[in-house]
């Protein structure tokens, strides 16, 4: 399967706190990126990350990529209110395979 | 920042109708998609455009569906008779090259009565 699960499936904290979403997927990749989504809304790009990069910062988010054990991880520091999505990994395939994703609620 | 624009941003149509949905990637970008999101669930994916036609399709992409990119700047997908089932957001999504991330455009949401 070229999709990625991303886990957990929700996630709920405070502003302020760090948030951590996990994708794990099956076949080898070139790169994998990341996506959110607001209700509703489009999805906007994150962060692309390749197989030969094992971290990967953006401002407050950070990306880290295991091959071994066909892993990424999305870390968002200090999180805001505005945070709250859902936010999936996508396999780089030519066509993007999403999961469920993870849906963060980030409370004031 | 360059971007994907799709229009219009919501269409409501009667079950049978055609109806054309546009968007107009990013100038240099060669790679173009299709995805739908029917509400509450996943995005899945339509179908991929290159070089002007088709690279790959799903199974949802009946023969009911058709892409094309008439005038060189904007990438339309076409339902030839809508049904019930087909009232979903719709993404046009585009990348530069196989290797890039792909962008999306905002969507538009289909409604069919």
């Amino acid at each position: 399967s070229q999709q990625g699960e991303e886990d957990p499936q929700a996630l709920s904290i405070q502003e302020g706190e760090n948030a951590t979403m996990n994708c794990s997927y099956k076949t080898s990749i070139n790169n994998l990126q990341w996506y959110r989504q607001n209700s509703g809304r489009g999805l906007v790009h994150l962060i692309l990350i390749r197989s030969n990069e094992r971290e990967k910062h953006s401002g407050r988010l950070r990306v880290t990529l295991d091959t071994s054990k066909k892993s990424s991880s999305l870390l968002i520091t200090a999180s805001r209110a505005a945070d709250t999505a859902s936010y999936f990994c996508a396999l780089n395939t030519d066509k993007l395979i999403f999961g469920t994703g993870t849906r963060l609620q980030v409370f004031p | 920042e360059p971007e994907v624009t799709q229009t219009p941003s919501h269409q409501v149509t009667q079950m049978g109708q055609e109806v054309i949905l546009r968007c107009v990637p990013i100038s240099n970008h060669l790679y173009f998609y299709w995805y739908r999101q029917i509400l509450g669930q996943k995005v899945e994916f339509l179908v991929s455009f290159y070089n002007n036609e088709i690279s790959e399709k799903s199974e949802i992409f009946d023969d009911q569906f058709s892409v094309e990119r008439p005038d060189g700047s904007n990438f339309t997908l076409k339902i030839r008779s809508t049904k019930l089932e087909d009232s979903a957001m719709y993404f046009c999504a585009t990348r530069q090259g196989l290797d890039n991330e792909q962008f999306f455009g905002p969507g538009t949401r289909l409604t069919v009565l």
